[in-house]
């Protein structure tokens, strides 16, 4: 079984539509996060969630947000998406100081 | 903060021959230090972690990294490249516990 999972794959949609994007984790960690990927590769944190306290980067719009609708799921909303959100997003969850990742979301906006 | 210098950005090999791909970071205390690869479309997964125990590290696939507090790296190495070992490799440093703060990668690129 697939340890942390993320749904859908890929995500292909229009300027100003809203989605959102499904993580579950099966490793009973306290801890999950968002990653955001660009074009260069680059990884940046944009949210913790541990034991119901969030941490938000700043610099993340906040057309972003992360809803926990308990401690193995950590569901990324974002609104009125925009051209330039277009990146791989990848969910982690942690535990005694290591991550484990999923296999990332796609997100592409046309 | 934390941060992570990923010295090359791109590192081409012959197949058979040593990997060297360095990393240095950036710590007000000694940190967990990570690396993880990223095949071509796949997720991240872990090859090896450092935790203050042993310096030198070993792990999947015939990866090793050492910790060398005194020149702040953290470099991987690998005897022997095989094809299979192209992919993006990234140095990552635990920051306080919050998170896991990446370098910006280094490609290694495997020649036949």
């Amino acid at each position: 079984d697939t340890a942390v999972s993320q749904t859908p794959k890929y995500l292909v949609t229009q300027m100003g539509n809203d989605k959102s994007i499904k993580c579950e984790q099966n490793l009973g960690h306290d801890t999950m996060y968002w990653y955001k990927q660009d074009s260069k590769k680059f990884l940046k944190i944009m949210f913790s969630y541990n034991n119901k306290e969030l941490i938000i980067n700043e610099t993340v719009p906040n057309r972003f947000s992360p809803k926990s609708p308990d401690k193995a799921h950590l569901n990324l909303h974002i609104n009125s998406l925009e051209l330039g959100d277009s990146a791989v997003y990848f969910c982690a969850s942690s535990q005694g100081g290591v991550a484990f990742f999923g296999q990332g979301t796609r997100l592409t906006v046309v | 903060a934390q941060s992570v210098t990923q010295l090359d950005s791109h590192v081409s090999v012959s197949e058979g021959t040593p990997v060297l791909l360095r990393c240095n970071y950036s710590s007000s205390y000694s940190p967990s230090l990570f690396w993880y690869v990223q095949h071509p479309n796949k997720g991240l997964q872990l090859l090896l972690k450092y935790t203050s125990a042993a310096t030198l590290v070993k792990g999947i696939n015939g990866f090793e990294a050492e910790f060398k507090k005194s020149e702040t790296s953290f470099h991987l190495t690998k005897p022997s490249a095989h094809m299979s070992d192209a992919a993006e490799y990234f140095c990552v440093v635990d920051n306080y516990g919050q998170n896991f703060v990446f370098g910006p990668g280094t490609r290694l690129s495997v020649l036949p």
